[in-house]
């Protein structure tokens, strides 16, 4: 079975270009999470979906982070204007209610604003 | 809120034992778990712990949790230069939120 799948893998732009990236869950996953991870440290949560609902946005900085995931699968992250501190990993991870609901993790995307 | 808290670096002989250290502070914590995450990869699920059990066994593989005292510990047994990664726990509370640790770099040496 695939597991969570994202792109690009890396990205280097310039301050101020906007940039998005794209996630893939597991197959069945209703669940979907986008992490910042700094270097150096854990990722932090910036926005989890229960199916198409973001249930939990409260540390995405929302004057120029944005987040959907329409029919409730594939989610978009986007950033509009990259500022310097915002080169990081950015890592979605998914999970199915009930259960653990063991959260799985795709490869991240490796953010360079320059 | 939360913080999750682990040692910054372990160096360990191929061959020997690993023991990574974790502590937290949500008492309502329901499941811990520890990732492993390699140069350039996302984080793999190595493996996880309820919060009412105090240990458990998976292969090379040690989890004890101390709930008392809030401290999760990870032993490898019979390191090999593979296991050479960042090693993160993370506790889940409410809402299915994980908070992770800065991560414990393990170097394996020969």
């Amino acid at each position: 079975e695939a597991g969570v799948v994202q792109s690009p893998r890396y990205k280097i732009i310039e301050k101020k270009q906007p940039v998005a990236f794209w996630c893939n869950p597991i197959s069945g996953h209703n669940t979907l999470y986008w992490y910042r991870q700094n270097l150096g440290q854990g990722p932090e949560l910036l926005i989890r979906y229960e199916n198409e609902e973001a249930v939990d946005d409260s540390q995405l900085p929302k004057d120029r982070f944005s987040a959907e995931r329409l029919k409730g699968v594939d989610s978009t992250l986007k950033i509009q204007p990259a500022e310097l501190g915002d080169s990081a990993v950015y890592l979605c991870a998914s999970s199915l209610a009930g259960g653990t609901e063991t959260q799985y993790f795709g490869p991240g995307t490796r953010l360079l604003v320059l | 809120g939360e913080d999750v808290e682990q040692s910054l670096f372990l160096s360990v002989r191929e061959g020997d034992s690993s023991v990574i250290n974790c502590t937290y502070t949500d008492s309502s914590s329901t499941y811990l778990y520890w990732y492993k995450q390699e140069p350039g990869a996302g984080l793999q699920l190595l493996t996880y712990i309820f919060s009412n059990m105090d240990m458990k066994q998976d292969q090379r593989l040690t989890v004890l949790l101390n709930k008392k005292d809030k401290h999760l510990s990870l032993r490898i047994a019979d390191t090999q230069t593979g296991d050479s990664a960042i090693y993160f726990c993370a506790s889940k509370a409410a809402g299915n939120k994980l908070t992770f640790g800065g991560g414990t770099r393990v170097l394996v040496k020969p």
